[in-house]
């Protein structure tokens, strides 16, 4: 699986957009970007994944490069509650074979009051 | 989205003692699960993939007789620490892939289980 470059920390601003960018590039042509993030003490929260094109769902929006060379990721009205570590993960589809998933080091978001 | 259930969430025992740790898929089967662990200030690390019916598969450097896996139901697996160290204090962690899931399927996770070795 490819691998992710991601700041060790962000801070934003409650109400605020938060855009926490993900380097990716070895990223090739059958890898899927996904984003998970774990709030302190719990387990990692699946967010979005997308191949190629910009992708938007309930929690962010994802939006990929044309060169798929680097992704970021979009809350668009951040709360405290989304104070957690944000994970960029590269890799390809599941396609009926079970692949884990490779955990970096992630992005600690910090949204302030 | 689909529920995977830890237990216990908190656990402290003394050192030499075994302690079993529970991961439920509560709404859906799961023929694959993969148990973490994570230090404090550090990422997920896998340990072990999990097949039902089958033994697991253990990453390089994970003793497989002191952290059983049995993964005997399409709805449950456990880990096992075996005469705990205090070393061996961390979150564990585990996911699981819904039966069937093909193409792009995401994993879910458990709560987490914080074992304290004393």
């Amino acid at each position: 699986d490819a691998k992710t470059t991601q700041p060790t920390s962000m801070d934003c601003a409650e109400g605020r957009a938060a855009n926490l960018p993900c380097n990716h590039s070895t990223i090739s042509g059958n890898e899927y970007v996904y984003w998970y993030r774990q709030i302190h003490s719990q387990g990692p929260q699946y967010i979005i994944h997308g191949l190629k094109n910009n992708e938007t769902n309930e929690m962010a929006s994802l939006i990929i490069t044309e060169d798929r060379k680097s992704s970021t990721l979009i809350l668009p009205h951040a709360t405290l509650r989304d104070t957690a570590v944000y994970y960029c993960i590269v890799r390809v589809a599941l396609m009926g074979s079970a692949r884990q998933l490779t955990f970096g080091s992630g992005t600690q978001l910090t949204v302030l009051p | 989205g689909a529920v995977v259930s830890q237990h216990p969430s908190r656990v402290i025992c003394k050192s030499g003692t075994s302690v079993k740790i529970e991961c439920r898929s509560l709404d859906f089967q799961a023929t694959t699960m993969f148990w973490y662990r994570q230090f404090p200030k550090q990422s997920l690390m896998l340990m072990a993939t999990s097949n039902e019916g089958s033994k697991a598969t253990y990453e390089q450097g994970v003793e497989k007789d002191k952290f059983l896996i049995n993964h005997a139901s399409l709805t449950l697996s456990t880990l096992t620490v075996t005469s705990a160290h205090p070393e061996d204090s961390s979150f564990y962690i585990c996911s699981a892939l819904p039966t069937g899931t093909g193409g792009t399927g995401e994993l879910f996770f458990g709560e987490g289980s914080r074992l304290t070795v004393l």
